[in-house]
């Protein structure tokens, strides 16, 4: 059971540099979210989607773009990166908003 | 919006039971609690959720109070493994009926030998 799937685990980027971090489910969950993870910050989120075709912004959206063409798949995209988007970055997903949510092992990201 | 407030940190001796406290003094009628933890760097992990019964399963016991304005949880016999930050949710629906869950600070659990 490969669950809530995130590539890649670790990334570095250079400011200013795009980059997408993947997330992809097998469970057929319609909600999928994005939070990323700070010291002292527990987890804050960053855009969510209910559904195919519906995305909507969390506390935390700047900076960060989102799609969602399929139920499996919810990249998270960023655009221009910067030193303050240094984080550990998870994904999740549950068959309904208000179901468990099952999380990924996360994306640990760099940017200098 | 509904939220919650847990203590930063506890301490438990392994083999006693860890009780967790949550308050969610503004909670509405319609809104779960949610409990999950997170091991070291791992991906957060789900634990239990309730309404207004107290609920148990193999992982844990999750009490409401009546007023439903606070929980606690309930490790009964906590090991060293259940060493882990833990999180207490309610559910904040939003207009339209999307759901934002949001995730507070939680409470870091040290279970000592």
């Amino acid at each position: 059971n490969a669950g809530v799937t995130q590539t890649p685990k670790f990334q570095v980027l250079k400011t200013g540099q795009s980059m997408t971090l993947q997330c992809a489910q097998d469970m057929n969950h319609e909600y999928m979210s994005w939070y990323r993870q700070d010291p002292g910050m527990g987890l804050r989120l960053i855009h969510y989607s209910v559904g195919a075709g519906i995305t909507d912004q969390g506390e935390v959206p700047n900076g960060y773009n989102v799609s969602r063409s399929t139920t499996e798949d919810f990249p998270l995209r960023l655009l221009s990166a910067a030193p303050s988007q240094t984080s550990v970055y998870f994904c999740a997903s549950s068959y309904l908003a208000d179901s468990p949510l099952h999380f990924g092992n996360g994306t640990r990201l760099t940017v200098t | 919006d509904a939220k919650t407030t847990q203590p930063p940190s506890m301490d438990c001796a392994e083999g006693r039971a860890a009780n967790l406290p949550c308050n969610h003094s503004t909670i509405s009628g319609n809104e779960y609690v949610y409990w999950y933890r997170q091991i070291h760097s791992q991906g957060p992990q789900y634990i239990i959720h309730g309404l207004k019964n107290n609920e148990t399963n193999e992982m844990a016991s999750l009490i409401i109070t009546e007023d439903r304005k606070s929980s606690t949880l309930i490790l009964p016999h906590a090991t060293l493994r259940d060493t882990a930050v833990y999180y207490c949710i309610v559910r904040v629906a939003t207009q339209g009926g999307s759901e934002k869950l949001v995730f507070g600070k939680g409470t870091k659990l040290t279970v000592n030998p």
